[in-house]
């Protein structure tokens, strides 16, 4: 089954802003294999998070992932107009795969 | 640079095969973990398969298990999705991804262009 995220989120520059997604004990609850993804229209997903709280090189500190007990959490910080765009959480599960979230839409305001 | 470009996709009827085929360069490919992630029109992402580094271990989603075949030549740094009994639902954006030396880790650093499947009589 997909994780749970909310389907949309929005904010207003400068403020900051959790995207929640919530699993189970099959995945999230299971796993430090926690990676989040930014999607824009038309382009590929780009990695911001993996192992619950590591940023790949390049991308920004206003990202930053945490977990507790089944939900995982992105936060974006002083929130930008280029933030705008669909975020994934994914994780690891115990059935040997890999699930992902339904995506939420972060609108800037 | 890390490029990874998919071929094959196009238009099939239900219940026929179609195989896509990424093409890697750039890093070495026999070091990463290869997945394909779909995206339907209008829905989100959808995690489809894995093969590990050295081709020996593959895992599925339960919504293509048994219909899907994901396989790797590290002798051409080639990935594979072979699928057969297409449905409707197929219907999307193929990816081809890399992933890392951990097979079943999320951390996907690298997608493909993308490439279209449309599954219509």
């Amino acid at each position: 089954s997909a994780l749970t995220q909310p389907a949309s989120v929005s904010g207003s520059p400068g403020q900051s802003l959790t995207i929640s997604c919530t699993g189970t004990s099959g995945d999230i609850g299971a796993s430090n294999f926690i990676s989040w993804f930014q999607h824009y229209p038309g382009r590929a997903p780009r990695l911001i998070i993996y192992d619950v709280t590591a940023r790949p090189s390049g991308v920004s500190f206003r990202f930053s992932g945490s977990k507790s007990g089944y939900t995982a959490s992105l936060t974006i910080s002083a929130l930008q107009a280029e933030d705008e765009a669909v975020y994934y959480c994914t994780s690891y599960s115990t059935s040997n795969s890999v699930v992902f979230g339904g995506g939420t839409k972060l609108t800037v305001l | 640079q890390v490029q990874l470009v998919e071929s094959g996709g196009g238009v099939v009827q239900p219940g026929r095969s179609l195989r896509l085929s990424c093409a890697a360069s750039g890093f070495s490919f026999n070091k990463y973990a290869m997945h394909w992630v779909r995206q339907a029109p209008g829905k989100g992402l959808e995690w489809v398969a894995v093969v590990s580094f050295d081709g020996s271990d593959k895992y599925y989603a339960d919504s293509v298990k048994g219909r899907f075949s994901i396989s790797r030549d590290n002798s051409e740094n080639r990935s594979y999705l072979q699928m057969n009994s297409l449905r409707g639902e197929d219907t999307a954006v193929y990816y081809c991804t890399r992933g890392v030396i951990i097979t079943l880790s999320p951390e996907i650093d690298f997608w493909g262009q993308g490439a279209l499947v449309t599954v219509s009589s």
